[in-house]
């Protein structure tokens, strides 16, 4: 069975300190994808990456950063975490092969809260 | 640019209800459209998909069908039940070099027995 495991499902932090949001897949998805989801907001697009070593900037990349320097591992990190960061964070993969449609898989989410 | 829009809710129903949530989408060229759930404390899973015009999804007895004409994909099922209790999100993905999904804001679904 397919699965996407995200390292923490709750985390509480200081503003200011640096956290890491670790994913990890074990179906060899060549794309990997950071979202934030929050509520009235649906989920937006942080991070995502297509390949090893390489990142795309999503639609609100600001004050996230992230690693992915092995195919199955996708790192989320928060260099200074603040208050507005206080979300749900969700990993998911997709596979690229031709015809495939984009479907994601998704990790059970890490709630982060920032005191 | 792409964008999703679905109904705001939360919806109530009583079990056995009819259930209609109503998604319509912008996008240039030819999206797939998806419906996720997300059941409580849980990350988001695949309900159903279309990948072309008047193409119908369907799972687990509920059903949307891909309408070009109005850009819309709502998502029914005839008879509600309690573990249908859930979050549901209407999405986009289109290949741009690559798979980027857009989402709606969802849709909270309560049944009640």
């Amino acid at each position: 069975d397919v699965k996407v495991t995200q390292s923490s499902r709750y985390l509480v932090k200081r503003t200011g300190e640096k956290v890491f949001l670790e994913c990890v897949q074990d179906m060899d998805h060549e794309n990997m994808f950071w979202y934030r989801q929050d509520p009235g907001l649906g989920l937006r697009l942080i991070y995502f990456s297509y390949d090893v070593k390489m990142k795309e900037k999503g639609d609100i990349p600001e004050g996230y950063s992230v690693s992915r320097e092995k195919k199955e591992r996708f790192s989320l990190i928060l260099e200074s975490a603040s208050t507005n960061q206080t979300s749900m964070y969700l990993c998911a993969s997709s596979l690229v092969v031709q015809g495939n449609t984009g479907e994601l898989f998704f990790g059970e989410g890490s709630r982060l809260t920032v005191l | 640019g792409n964008s999703v829009t679905q109904m705001e809710g939360p919806v109530t129903l009583s079990e056995e209800a009819f259930l209609t949530i109503n998604c319509t989408y912008t996008a240039t060229g030819y999206p797939s459209l998806f419906w996720y759930v997300q059941y409580p404390g849980e990350g988001l899973q695949l309900l159903l998909k279309a990948t072309k015009a008047d193409d119908k999804g369907s799972n687990k007895g509920f059903e949307a069908t891909y309408r070009k004409e109005t850009t819309s994909f709502h998502l029914e099922k005839g008879s509600v039940q309690v573990s249908d209790s859930a979050v549901y999100f209407c999405a986009l993905s289109r290949n741009t070099g690559g798979f980027k999904t857009i989402f709606g804001a969802g849709t909270r679904l309560f049944v009640k027995a």
